[in-house]
């Protein structure tokens, strides 16, 4: 159960993309196609962003989208906006009904 | 609209217990497995614990097993965790969550502080 690999900060301009990558094992995300990333704002709750991979949920703009290469699942922010400014963290199932989260990265808007 | 609320957090000693509740409401609770994460002041999303639609099954983080529990009662729609033999390190904003789709959390509560110290 270790926790996954993030960078630890990323950064762009508005209307640049950034990519987070999150960086497993064959265990987690390498094994399963149930890697979900949330975004979290100074002291609030985590929001759902991406789920099984590369799906949205209703209402997230489709400027953010995910994909997955062997261990390696990444989150793409195109079209940066000053409100995406905030932490990531992505998560992957692990077998055995457990999950691990990432270490998380701070996503800043120049 | 789907709320999550937590509640039971505070200041407590090492060693010592304390049980977190979350009220859900907005959802057919008895049709969702339920997830507690925390959140270590200044660090990362840690999952805990997860329980199933009926509370016939339960899984936990390695740090926690044999000294937390997690459970339900579907006729309140509420979520538990009991947490014995704190230490220092489970100092933490604990979350309560909805699973979702894909072992995702869709909703999440605003999360309750436990602060373990002497």
């Amino acid at each position: 159960q270790s926790a996954l690999t993030q960078p630890r900060s990323v950064s762009g301009s508005p209307g640049q993309s950034v990519t987070i990558s999150c960086t497993g094992t064959s265990s987690d995300v390498g094994g399963y196609k149930y890697v979900s990333w949330y975004q979290q704002h100074p002291g609030k709750a985590p929001k759902l962003m991406i789920y099984d991979v590369s799906k949205r949920p209703s209402g997230v703009p489709d400027r953010f989208s995910g994909s997955k290469s062997g261990n390696t699942a990444s989150l793409t922010i195109s079209g940066l906006q000053a409100e995406d400014e905030a932490d990531y963290y992505c998560c992957s199932y692990a077998g055995s009904y457990i999950l691990v989260f990432g270490g998380g990265t701070k996503l800043t808007v120049l | 609209e789907v709320q999550l609320v937590e509640s039971g957090g505070g200041l407590v000693q090492p060693g010592g217990s304390l049980r977190l509740s979350c009220a859900a409401s907005g959802f057919t609770f008895s049709s969702y497995w339920m997830t507690w994460v925390r959140q270590a002041p200044g660090k990362g999303l840690e999952w805990v614990a997860n329980i199933k639609e009926d509370g016939s099954e339960k899984y936990y983080v390695d740090s926690v097993k044999g000294r937390f529990s997690i459970s339900r009662d579907n006729a309140k729609n509420s979520l538990y965790l009991q947490m014995n033999s704190l230490r220092a390190e489970d100092t933490a904003v604990y979350y309560c969550a909805r699973d979702s789709n894909g072992w995702s959390t869709d909703y999440w509560g605003q999360g309750t502080l436990v602060t373990v110290s002497s």
